[in-house]
């Protein structure tokens, strides 16, 4: 079945870096978009990032642009999201999600992952 | 940037009511407007695509409709594992989510 499974979450210094990653199976990774959401705790959902299937763009939310790198590993079939620079209001629970499936104009979020808590504390 | 409301941000419904939430973009977006479900402690789930679909395995008391600026989302038979908040979401440029909508029951 289709799965996502995000890992590199914890406790972190404002101002230190992480590297998220998001393992995928049970679909042809190398054919879709894939996305980064993140949830604040007790709050709404935040659009991050997105890469496309071959790497050719990527986006990101103004509240992340300049800090935050989406990439991916299609030969390892996983997503990464490199967060520097980091700040308290980054703390949030973060999930990676399957976009469209090439460049098809069909763009949703499914499915998503179980999310990693990212906590930014001193 | 397209922002999304939402409304109303909180329900309260009986088993078995009919409910129904709004969701208005602050520019035309077609039919690009998706609707997902979020269970406390989970994961969000895609419910409706481009406005009106229903997702594969999604109950039919679930349904959208709208375009423009425009939508709504209805439950026509309100379940206890209904119990969610619900969000809509935008693809016309980037992605934006609305601020949630929180059903229980009453």
């Amino acid at each position: 079945q289709v799965q996502l499974v995000e890992s590199g979450g914890g406790v972190v210094q404002p101002g230190r870096s992480l590297r998220l990653s998001c393992a995928a199976s049970g679909f042809t990774f190398s054919s879709y978009a894939m996305h980064w959401v993140r949830q604040a705790p007790g709050k709404g959902l935040e659009w991050v990032a997105v890469i496309s299937y071959d790497r050719s763009y990527d986006y990101y939310a103004d509240s992340v642009k300049g800090r935050f790198t989406i990439s991916r590993d299609n030969s390892k079939n996983t997503l990464y999201l490199q967060i520097n620079s980091l700040r308290a209001e980054d703390t949030a629970v973060y999930y990676c999600a399957r976009g469209r499936y090439f460049d098809w104009p069909q763009n949703w979020f499914d499915p998503w992952g179980q999310g990693t808590l990212v906590t930014v504390s001193s | 940037d397209i922002q999304m409301t939402q409304s109303p941000s909180s329900l309260s419904a009986s088993v078995g009511d009919r409910v129904t939430i709004t969701c208005q973009a602050s520019q035309d977006i077609s039919n690009y407007l998706n609707w997902y479900q979020q269970k406390p402690g989970k994961a969000p789930k895609l419910l409706i695509y481009e406005a009106s679909n229903l997702e594969t395995g999604v109950p039919s008391r679930f349904s959208g409709s709208g375009s423009g600026t425009d939508f709504s989302f209805t439950i026509t038979s309100l379940q206890p594992e209904d119990i969610a908040t619900y969000y809509c979401q935008q693809y016309d440029s980037l992605f934006t989510f609305g601020p949630g909508t929180k059903v229980d029951i009453k």
